[in-house]
Order: C-alpha cells, then structure tokens, then sequence
C-alpha cells in the first residue's frame, strides 16, 4: 500500500516570507496526489491535486505544488504567506482505490 | 448550495453509552467515509462505504458501527466499547468509486467524561 510523509510537524514563517512544505510518498507508480487545509476546529479544504501532465500545479488562495518523480515529491510552496494562512496543511496520497493522509505539517505565522 | 454536513459541532456524552454522529450530503456522491482526527496523528480510517447498504471496516473499526441505508446518509456510532473516544471526528464524500479527490464536512468534536 502508499504511504506518505511530512517531514515537518511544525513550522513558523514570518508573514510576506516563502513558504514550503514538504511531502514525500512511497509508491511504485505516479499516485494521484492532494495538498489539504484545514484551520482549527474544521474540515479539510482541498487546495490542489495532480493526476498527470504538468509537474506544476496551481491551486487555491496562491499555492502550488510540484512533483518530482525522481525524488518522489509533492511539496507545497506559496511566495508571500499571509497571516490567514496560518493552519494545518495535509499531504494526501491516493493509489488502488486508498487514500492515505500525512501526518500533517502546523503552520504558524509570525507578525 | 451543495455540501457535507455533520451535526452536531460539539457534543459530550457520559462513559458508557452509545452516541451517534449524524453525516450527510447532497453532493450525489457514491463513497463516504469516517475519519478519526486526534492531535499529532492525521487522519485514520474508521469505516466507508463505496454503494448503499454497503461498507467496510478501515484501519480502527473496532468500538465503531455504521449503516448506509440512503445515498445521503452515513452515521457513526460510537459505542461504549471504543476505548478512547474523545477526538475530532470527520465526515468526507467522494463522487464515485473510480475517482480520489474526498470532500470533508466540518466535523464533530466528542468528549466522553
């Protein structure tokens, strides 16, 4: 079966700096791959996916994602993060009709 | 607007008794599932269904009990013999058996005193 990891439980950027978190899966073809959020006390928001085609995908509220095969990837980036971003960000992994949830990776933001 | 929901938002029980947590959409989806969310963990698989009056058991099933008796439908019971049952429990849909992307509700938070 997949798995997937994240790497970073925790991570604090200051507001207006990049961001990226990291997800690595384990899988012995392309999965299809899913980046969620989800502030406290609430349900998961999908904010992108890839299946296949361009390596690069753009999402919701300015994130992007990236597939890597070669490194077995899926890493989450956003240029500027802003204040509202400040939640918990779920990589996801699904293969043989399973999905599979990372741990999840908190992220706070510094004024 | 189409969507999951799931009732109540917060709810408390006693030790040893049964509560169910209510899951519905009107999204005209096929699959639903039960996640278990506790703090550091992610989510864990506790039942799905792929069609009605059809489900499995996920990775902790044990202490749980489900029905699918509608499309729309997909209760959760928590029974006395869950051991730990204070968590964050979520709700999620998805269109059909042969596609991944999951749609969540905004889940029941339980304490059991």
């Amino acid at each position: 079966a997949q798995s997937v990891t994240q790497p970073d439980i925790h991570i604090t950027v200051s507001e207006g700096a990049s961001l990226e978190l990291r997800c690595n899966y384990s899988y012995g073809a392309t999965p299809y791959l899913f980046w969620y959020v989800q502030s406290p006390g609430q349900g998961l928001q999908l904010l992108l996916k890839y299946f296949s085609g361009d390596t690069l995908v753009q999402g919701i509220k300015g994130f992007e994602a990236e597939f890597k095969r070669s490194q077995s990837s899926f890493n989450l980036r956003k240029p500027s993060v802003h204040w509202s971003d400040a939640a918990e960000y779920f990589c996801a992994v699904g293969a043989n009709n399973d999905m599979r949830f990372g741990a999840g990776t908190r992220l706070t933001v510094k004024p | 607007d189409g969507g999951i929901t799931q009732s109540p938002k917060y709810l408390f029980r006693k030790e040893g008794q049964n509560v169910t947590l209510s899951c519905e959409q009107n999204l005209n989806h096929d699959a639903m599932y039960w996640y278990r969310q506790d703090p550091g963990q992610g989510l864990r698989l506790i039942y799905y269904s792929q069609i009605v009056n059809d489900f499995q058991k996920g990775d902790i099933a044990e202490g749980y009990s489900v029905s699918r008796e509608k499309k729309e439908s997909f209760p959760l019971t928590v029974t006395s013999a869950q051991k730990n049952p204070t968590a964050f429990y979520l709700c999620a849909s998805k269109r059909t058996l042969l596609t991944y992307e999951q749609y969540f509700g905004p889940g029941t938070r339980l304490t059991v005193t």
